[in-house]
């Protein structure tokens, strides 16, 4: 069974950094995409980046263009998502997805709240 | 950017109804959508994938339909546990867009 565990939000303030992981276990981990997915509270779902299976392609969002990069470490299952400078409208629930166009299995979301 | 214009962005509906939700893109996008639906606190579910195609284990009341710009989802007789909101998303081209989303809510 696919499991996806992410981990590292929390509270931080506006400009400094944060990086989520996501641990997947219950499948071949170098075989897939991977996606981040936010959604602010009470928001909809935001679509925020996507890294293929080798993690050479990446793609992300205008919105965390620049500010944010997604990256894996296939040895250990792991994705990660480094989001710097880091601004209130960041404040979301953040998932990883598993997939390599739609996102199809995804894990519980992590909570990144951005405030002084 | 392809933008996804998803209606209504809420419905009322009773067990039993009929539901349908609309997902129009602003340009082609072939079959290249899916449809999720999602639970208060829970994380998103995939439905649909490729436009019309049945995730596996979702009930078959469920059906997308649709093509290049304009795409549906129906709940054939709508259950208790299908009272959530529903998203649609395109997979054609970077960035990836999500619809509004349409919540579906017990009249």
């Amino acid at each position: 069974q696919v499991h996806l565990v992410e981990s590292g939000g929390g509270v931080v303030q506006p400009g400094r950094s944060l990086r989520l992981s996501c641990a997947v276990s219950g499948l071949s981990f170098s075989n897939y995409g991977m996606h981040w997915v936010r959604q602010a509270p009470g928001k909809g779902l935001e679509w925020v980046a996507i890294i293929s299976i080798d993690g050479n392609e990446k793609y992300h969002a205008d919105s965390v263009k620049g500010r944010f990069t997604i990256s894996r470490d296939n040895s250990k299952n792991t994705l990660f998502l480094q989001m710097n400078s880091l601004r209130v409208e960041d404040t979301a629930v953040y998932y990883c997805a598993k997939g390599s166009r739609l996102p199809d299995s995804w894990g519980q979301g992590t909570l990144v709240i951005v405030s002084s | 950017d392809i933008q996804m214009t998803q209606s209504p962005s809420s419905l009322s509906a009773s067990v039993g109804d009929r539901v349908t939700i609309t997902c129009r893109a602003s340009q082609d996008i072939r079959h290249d959508l899916g449809w999720y639906q999602q639970k208060p606190g829970k994380a998103p579910k995939r439905l649909i994938y490729a436009a019309s195609s049945l995730q596996s284990g979702v009930p078959s009341r469920f059906s997308g339909s649709g093509s290049g710009t304009e795409f549906t989802l129906t709940i054939s007789s709508l259950q208790p546990e299908d009272f959530a909101t529903y998203y649609c998303l395109q997979h054609n081209n970077y960035p990836r867009t999500f619809g509004q989303g349409t919540k579906v809510e017990m009249k």
